[in-house]
């Protein structure tokens, strides 16, 4: 079975200053591994992903998450942090074959004050 | 805009009705799914299309049935309404390709539903 943990509910910077949202998963095969975000009364949007090749991967608004595969975790970063990033951030997790299911953390709210 | 439209967007309706929630997506693509967001759950999956003619359990499946007559449409129905059934329902879809669904998911905007 595949999971995905979000440690923190909640993580709060100051503008300007770097963010980092934590996912940590666990899958039986190679793991395809998402962000996506969610502003309030809208549905999820996708940040980025990460398949195969490059750990580092790159995604929409600046962000970026760093696969990394011996401590099974894809982290969300980005360098300097805007108060429009505030929103709920979700981590998921595919099995590389698995055609039907992805499987989400419990959300990470990201709060970026002035 | 291309996209997913859901509706309704909200509806209030008594226990043991049954309800349909509409999903129309206008990018073909193959596979399509239904999420249900709870507060402290995250998203947990209903039921999911890898293309249309079939249909597959996810993790909440009791109370809800879905059908996928064509590429585009895939309604999510409740049969007889209960308040555990509360909560805000997210369609989705993705570009499979058979068997290796690398793409990521496009949602809808949700329809809130509440139960009493």
């Amino acid at each position: 079975a595949q999971s995905v943990a979000q440690p923190e509910d909640q993580v709060n910077v100051a503008e300007g200053n770097p963010l980092t949202v934590k996912c940590t998963y666990s899958v039986s095969g190679n793991p395809y591994l998402f962000w996506y975000v969610q502003y309030p009364n809208r549905g999820l949007q996708f940040l980025l992903k990460y398949i195969t090749g490059d750990n580092l991967v790159k995604g929409s608004y600046g962000f970026e998450a760093e696969f990394n595969k011996s401590q099974t975790s894809f982290h969300l970063k980005k360098p300097s942090a805007l108060v429009s990033d505030s929103a709920l951030y979700f981590c998921a997790v595919r099995e590389g074959t698995n055609a039907g299911k992805s499987t989400f953390g419990d959300g990470t709210t990201l709060t970026v004050k002035p | 805009i291309a996209g997913i439209t859901q509706a309704p967007t909200s509806q209030i309706l008594a226990a043991g009705r049954r309800m349909t929630l509409r999903c129309t997506q206008d990018m073909r693509h193959n596979a399509m799914y239904w999420y249900r967001q709870d507060l402290g759950l995250g998203l947990r999956l209903i039921h999911y299309s890898n293309t249309a003619g079939t249909t597959g359990k996810g993790e909440v499946p009791d109370g809800y049935s879905v059908s996928r007559a064509n590429t585009d449409d895939f309604p999510l129905t409740l049969a007889s309404a209960v308040p555990s059934q509360t909560s805000v329902y997210f369609c989705a879809s993705s570009d499979s390709g058979l068997g290796l669904d690398t793409g990521e998911l496009f949602f809808g905007e949700g329809s809130r539903l509440t139960v009493l």
